[in-house]
């Protein structure tokens, strides 16, 4: 079976810190996909990343930054200078490749709050 | 540019009154899937359908059943309400089975 731990239940910052969500997971299989989402106090679910099992590149997209680490089965999430409109529940998600949908397995995801 | 729609967005149910939870999207996405948030737990996947005709349990089923009407509809149904169906309900859809899900604005579900 497949499980993601998400390691902070809430993390409190102020702004303009630096601060990295951490993500571990468990899986049989030797193929999969790694996701981030942001869940805003609106609600909706906001795609931030996925990432292929094959590829342990690091990514950076302007203020945010994954670490992918294979041999130590976590995907790290890391905002630079935050700010207050980060300030949301972020969710690390698992998924497999082939066999068909069978969908994503969260995290219980880490509420971060930005103070000004 | 709907994506994915989910009616209605809030719901108050009696226990054992049944009802249905509406899902469409517009991206011509093969896979979709209904799943609930509870407070700290995360989201778990209550069913999914890979394509057009073919549904199957996920995690946590049991008190739903699912219809995919066609390539574009998925719908949830609670049959008899229970008080520990109360949480916010997301329908997703996908272009493959793994690939970047779209979520729905959620529904909002209380059942007393």
């Amino acid at each position: 079976a497949q499980k993601v731990t998400q390691v902070q239940t809430e993390i409190s910052v102020v702004e303009k810190e630096d601060v990295t969500l951490d993500c571990v997971y468990e899986t049989r299989d030797t193929t999969y996909y790694l996701f981030w989402y942001k869940q805003p106090p609106s609600g909706e679910l906001v795609f931030l990343i996925r990432r292929n099992s094959f590829d342990e590149q690091n990514e950076i997209s302007g203020r945010y930054s994954w670490n992918f680490q294979k041999s130590t089965s976590s995907f790290n999430f890391t905002i630079t200078a935050s700010q207050v409109v980060d300030s949301a529940v972020y969710f690390c998600a698992l998924s497999f490749v082939g066999g068909g949908a069978d969908g994503l397995t969260f995290g219980k995801g880490t509420h971060l709050i930005i103070q000004p | 540019n709907a994506g994915v729609t989910q009616t209605p967005k809030f719901q108050v149910l009696k226990t054992g009154q049944s009802m249905t939870l509406q899902c469409a999207q517009d991206m011509n996405h093969n896979s979709m899937y209904w799943y609930r948030q509870d407070p700290g737990m995360g989201l778990r996947l209550i069913y999914y359908s890979a394509s057009e005709g073919t549904t199957d349990k996920g995690e946590v089923p049991n008190g739903y059943n699912v219809s995919r009407l066609n390539k574009r509809e998925f719908s949830l149904r609670l049959e008899s309400a229970a008080p520990s169906q109360t949480s916010v309900y997301f329908c997703a859809s996908s272009p493959t089975g793994v690939g970047k899900a779209f979520f729905g604005q959620g529904t909002r579900l209380t059942v007393v």
